[in-house]
């Protein structure tokens, strides 16, 4: 499978954890997105990369919350003194844009929990 | 900003009647358009775009959609829906690195 890839695909953890996620884009893809979804809502931007950069950030994106993405190729999303308004489903996605067009392909998510 | 309003929180259809789903963006220029579909508990597939060209847009699964200028709308069709069509529709806009997304719209389908 050559897809996005995302692990854990879920995460349980108790409040004031800390939590790492990982995502693995399309080999061949140089962006990379992370969203939050929570229940009954479409995804919510949070940051993306382009190669090893980071280029923009959400103001959802609390100071709690860290990404990185080293080497240009997979990215983990930190997540720091978790809250119970932090449980969402965090999806990846990748691409790879051409002057036409750009079209995101998205990860299986990583569901998390905050007990 | 642009913007994505999917008027229909949920539709339900019976197997083999056809479905639209709506959408309407906003946004003063022609954005990049998406529809996505999500299984419960699943990441998003695409099912089609629309970046410019032939307003209608065929995607996998039988589904197709038309783009529509004069009224601000990308709405999703399928002649015929199975069972397994079951799922969270979301329709989505691009343009200059910023994705929105509607809030979905789940479809329930009766046998």
């Amino acid at each position: 499978d050559t897809g996005v890839s995302q692990d854990p695909r879920h995460k349980i953890t108790k409040r004031g954890q800390n939590v790492t996620f990982r995502c693995d884009p399309i080999s061949e893809h140089n962006r990379l997105y992370w969203y939050r979804q929570t229940l009954g809502q479409g995804p919510e931007f949070l940051t993306y990369f382009q190669n090893e950069a980071q280029l923009e950030k959400s103001r959802l994106l609390s100071d709690r919350f860290s990404a990185e993405r080293p080497k240009g190729s997979f990215s983990t999303l930190e997540i720091q003194r978790t809250e119970q308004g932090d449980s969402a489903m965090y999806l990846c996605a990748s691409s790879r844009p051409t002057t036409s067009s750009d079209t995101q392909y998205f990860g299986p998510g990583t569901r998390l929990t905050v007990l | 900003a642009q913007s994505v309003t999917q008027p229909d929180i949920h539709i339900t259809v019976s197997e083999g009647a056809s479905l639209e789903l709506r959408c309407n963006y906003s946004y003063g220029a022609t954005p990049y358009l998406f529809w996505y579909v999500q299984s419960p508990g699943q990441g998003l597939q695409l099912l089609l775009k629309y970046f410019s060209g032939d307003t209608l847009v065929q995607g996998i699964k039988g589904f197709e959609a038309e783009f529509k200028r004069s009224q601000s709308s990308f709405n999703l069709r399928k002649p015929s829906v199975h069972w397994s069509d079951a799922a969270e529709y979301f329709c989505a806009t691009y343009n200059n690195n910023d994705m929105r997304f509607g809030a979905g719209t789940r479809l329930t389908v009766k046998p």
